[in-house]
């Protein structure tokens, strides 16, 4: 079955504009979570989401927003950019035992954000 | 609070030698823990979860880890490296928080492979 599909894979933005990236999970997931990877600060969680709901939320500002369709897609939104937003961004679906116990996170290959 | 430390940011190794990747955790309950791969411009893919029933874990690719909750580590193993095994690994904890499951990642270690 089809993975988690981000979009777009790179994207370069100028200071003080707004993106959006888009995810869509493994067809029947419900959860999607979305996280920062970046050299200096590593992975960091941002927020996850479950049926519409944001259930969780990590220590970013205001700045970084997220919602979810009722088809699981979830979009994340960064408005005012700053250079220090420039960071691949990942997301991950969660669902059912993947061929070992227990859950599972299932990572999408990220957008590569620059903010110049 | 959980947390998670990979004591070493690179090792590197010689193609067919054993591998050693080292992750101590902190957790205030009975924590599952993850070992990721990540190459280079690609997503995070699992090699194995560890989820309280045996302590040693077998994952993909002829990986595997143990849980020692005395040490408080889940070190990743692998008895012999192969060229495609260099990348970045990741070694994560996770809490349950609000009804799901939130990971605290490592900061990582680079595996670095030599002919």
């Amino acid at each position: 079955k089809a993975g988690v599909t981000q979009t777009p894979r790179y994207l370069i933005k100028t200071r003080g504009q707004q993106v959006t990236l888009s995810c869509s999970p493994i067809s029947g997931h419900r959860s999607v979570s979305w996280y920062q990877q970046t050299p200096g600060q590593g992975l960091q969680f941002l927020f996850e989401y479950f049926s519409e709901t944001q259930r969780n939320k990590g220590n970013f500002p205001g700045r970084f927003s997220g919602r979810q369709f009722s088809n699981s897609r979830s979009e994340m939104n960064v408005s005012t950019l700053e250079l220090g937003d420039s960071a691949l961004y990942l997301c991950a679906s969660y669902g059912q035992p993947q061929g070992t116990e227990g859950y599972g996170y299932t990572f999408g290959s990220g957008t590569r954000l620059t903010v110049v | 609070a959980q947390s998670v430390t990979q004591l070493d940011s690179h090792v590197s190794v010689s193609e067919g030698t054993p591998v050693l990747l080292r992750c101590n955790y902190s957790s205030s309950y009975s924590p599952s823990l993850f070992w990721y791969v990540q190459h280079p411009n690609k997503g995070l893919q699992l090699l194995l979860k560890y989820t309280s029933a045996a302590t040693l874990v077998k994952g993909i690719n002829g990986f595997e880890a143990e849980f020692k909750k005395s040490e408080t580590s889940f070190h990743l193993t692998k008895p012999s490296a192969h060229m495609s095994d260099a990348a970045e690994y990741f070694c994560v904890v996770s809490d349950r928080r609000g009804g799901s499951y939130i990971p605290t990642f490592g900061r990582g270690t680079s595996l670095i492979v030599h002919p």
